[in-house]
């Protein structure tokens, strides 16, 4: 268990939908990392924030957004969903904003769009 | 941009055989180096780093990699492989140092471990 919590497991949603995702870092972890995995891009690195700040952008897409609040955690909203929306996306945390420090990953959510 | 390839999609090996999974990385500047594991149904976890100094690093669960410059590879490697270490491997390469966090993956290497 990495200490980071990811809900929800599963979404089982339709295209035109819109969705989020939550995510509550580890104790005392000021950043968070979100990951999209699929069969076909593999796992990418979509947008990260540092204390409740944008602190890199990823090939996120429009329709996609995201946000840190005030007690850290972290939602991803994806809207206008199509079919290849359908991955699994990763949320992680790291103390500061560095590569120097470890990130640690959530279990993930399962996203499938029909 | 920095991109990663890892040539082996799947790797079959016996129990108590060695094993070695092999990464290329692109990227202009120095490189931080990383590899994760992912279980059946979990997150990743990170195996081992590399930032600078040597170019042999440890990490958990007995893995080891080597940073080559002159190849611009970063291979794992592991003497005695367990039932225990099948599952998929991830080479990433990091971009923003101190200041941020971006990790870009290869497309993982899933390891089959046979008894």
């Amino acid at each position: 268990d990495s200490g980071v919590t990811q809900t929800p497991k599963h979404l089982i949603t339709a295209t035109g939908q819109r969705v989020t995702l939550r995510c509550s870092p580890r104790s005392g972890d000021l950043s968070v990392y979100w990951y999209q995995q699929s069969l076909d891009q593999g796992l990418q690195f979509l947008i990260q924030y540092y204390n409740g700040e944008e602190r890199a952008k990823g090939n996120i897409l429009e329709r996609f957004s995201a946000q840190q609040f005030p007690d850290l955690h972290s939602e991803l909203n994806l809207s206008s969903l199509e079919l290849g929306d359908s991955a699994l996306y990763f949320c992680a945390s790291s103390t500061t904003s560095g590569l120097h420090n470890e990130q640690f990953f959530g279990p993930g959510t399962r996203l499938t769009v029909l | 941009a920095q991109s990663v390839t890892q040539p082996d999609i799947h790797i079959t090996v016996s129990e108590g055989a060695s094993l070695e999974l092999r990464c290329n990385y692109s990227y202009g500047a120095t490189p931080y180096l990383f590899w994760y594991v992912q279980s059946p149904g979990q997150g990743l976890q990170l195996l081992l780093k590399y930032f600078s100094g040597d170019t042999l690093v440890q990490g958990i669960k007995g893995f080891e990699a080597e940073f080559k410059r002159s190849q611009s590879s970063f291979n794992l490697r592991k003497p005695s492989v367990h039932w225990s270490d099948a599952a998929e491997y991830f080479c990433a390469v990091g971009a923003g140092g101190t200041s941020y966090g971006k990790l870009t993956f290869g497309q993982g290497t899933i390891l089959t471990v046979h008894p």
